[in-house]
């Protein structure tokens, strides 16, 4: 059984542009989240989708958006890109996201300049 | 709010030497628990759960961690630590008590000395 796949592996922006990030889930896992991991924050919930609805959120502005489709590969889209936003963006999926065991993509690396 | 905290961002043991990392936590429900580790450039992987089942939780490559409520800790642990052990490890709690959305802990750094 294919892992979580995360593309692209590494991205380079410079502040202003947006990015979209991509995850496709472990086959028959409905539930993705995404998680941003920098050395001064650590890790930190994004968000999660479960079947194509946005169902938590954490604390992120709202230039951090996402979408679910209906195979369940996710987007992440991070508009008006800040020098902040470099960090390691890692998406996970479960079954059904409760009581479940997350597996956790490679991660897409964020540069920012 | 629910929390965890690691004590220790850095570790070092000798290989053959007991690993212990050490987490706290902090939640209103009873928790859901977990350990991670992160080897470089990869995503995290999980090492163990707690969800109210036996105190005591075995996880992969011989880790194990004692859930003790008195002292809000979820420590883990390993008798002989291996080289291939370096890496980060990572506590953490499910929001609500569910694992859909987790908070993490800052990470412990494990060095293993040959």
């Amino acid at each position: 059984k294919a892992g979580v796949t995360q593309t692209p592996r590494y991205l380079i922006k410079t502040r202003g542009q947006q990015v979209t990030l991509s995850c496709s889930p472990i086959s028959g896992h409905r539930s993705v989240s995404w998680y941003q991991q920098t050395p001064g924050q650590g890790l930190q919930f994004l968000f999660e989708y479960f079947s194509e609805t946005q169902r938590n959120k954490g604390n992120f502005p709202g230039r951090f958006s996402g979408r679910q489709f209906s195979n369940s590969r996710s987007e992440m889209n991070v508009s008006t890109l800040e020098l902040g936003d470099s960090a390691l963006y890692l998406c996970a999926s479960s079954t059904s996201g409760t009581d479940e065991k997350l597996f956790f993509g490679s991660g897409t690396q964020l540069s920012v300049l | 709010a629910q929390s965890v905290t690691q004590l220790g961002s850095h570790v070092s043991v000798s290989e053959g030497a007991l690993v212990l990392l050490r987490c706290n936590y902090s939640s209103s429900v009873p928790p859901y628990l977990f350990w991670y580790v992160q080897y470089p450039n990869q995503g995290l992987q999980l090492l163990l759960k707690y969800t109210s089942a036996a105190t005591l939780v075995k996880g992969i490559n011989g880790f194990e961690a004692e859930f003790k409520k008195s002292e809000t800790s979820f420590h883990l642990t390993k008798p002989s630590a291996h080289m291939s052990d370096a890496a980060e490890y990572f506590c953490a709690v499910g929001r609500g008590g569910a694992t859909n959305k987790l908070i993490f802990g800052t990470g412990t750094l494990l060095a293993v000395q040959p």
